[in-house]
């Protein structure tokens, strides 16, 4: 099984739609993040979290709330979806300590827009 | 402050050459560097790091990048590329201290492995 995973792998809908992406890991990290990925940006920050009650904007956060309702589990909420929300969305985990821990990554989903 | 420049969004070797990826980066303190590689339909996956100790960074697949202080550099290379290491790669900067406790990613360079 997969240590960080995410659901659903694919989605498509409509603007205006609430939608909620979610993350669960089994590595045991504290730290969660979420990053969107467009072609030609890379991956920019979204989210990220450092532990159950701590909760912190990235680069990008307007439009997507977050929440962390257990070590394991964070989950990505876009209100009222639209269509320049379209990409592919990634979480990621990483242990505690200094900013020389990688990152783990889940295998992403890829949100359409409609 | 931190940023990352990768130079090339697209490369195209052929099988058995050398590939050569560049990334410069800046940033305010002393950073800590990451290549990922990313396949199709997939995550990332950390191919190497650069954490202050050797400069010349070993990874995996037979990858390797050298850290140069003066050219605020990390270029990824490999002696010999195979056809299974095409695919999307990364270099990420993280602060070694302070609040900037976030990675910050170039926008990839896609590798193509040409028989």
């Amino acid at each position: 099984d997969a240590d960080v995973t995410q659901t659903p792998r694919n989605r498509i809908t409509k603007t205006g739609k609430r939608i909620m992406l979610e993350c669960s890991q089994t590595k045991g990290h504290d730290r969660m993040y979420w990053y969107r990925q467009d072609p030609g940006l890379g991956l920019r920050l979204i989210y990220y979290s450092f532990d159950v009650k701590d909760i912190n904007k990235g680069e990008i956060s307007d439009g997507y709330s977050v929440s962390r309702q257990a070590q394991a589990k964070f989950s990505l909420s876009l209100e009222s979806a639209i269509p320049n929300q379209t990409a592919l969305y990634f979480c990621a985990t990483s242990d505690v300590g200094s900013s020389n821990q990688p990152q783990h990554f889940g295998d992403g989903t890829r949100l359409s827009i409609l | 402050a931190q940023s990352v420049t990768q130079l090339g969004s697209h490369v195209s070797v052929s099988e058995g050459a050398l590939v050569l990826l560049r990334c410069n980066y800046s940033s305010s303190v002393p950073p800590y560097l990451f290549w990922y590689v990313q396949y199709p339909n997939q995550g990332l996956q950390l191919l190497l790091k650069y954490t202050s100790a050797a400069t010349l960074v070993k990874g995996i697949n037979g990858f390797e990048a050298e850290f140069k202080k003066s050219e605020t550099s990390f270029h990824l290379t490999k002696p010999s590329a195979h056809m299974s290491d095409a695919a999307e790669y990364f270099c990420a900067v993280s602060a070694a201290s302070g609040s900037a406790r976030q990675l910050t990613f170039g926008s990839g360079t896609q590798l193509t492995v040409l028989p």
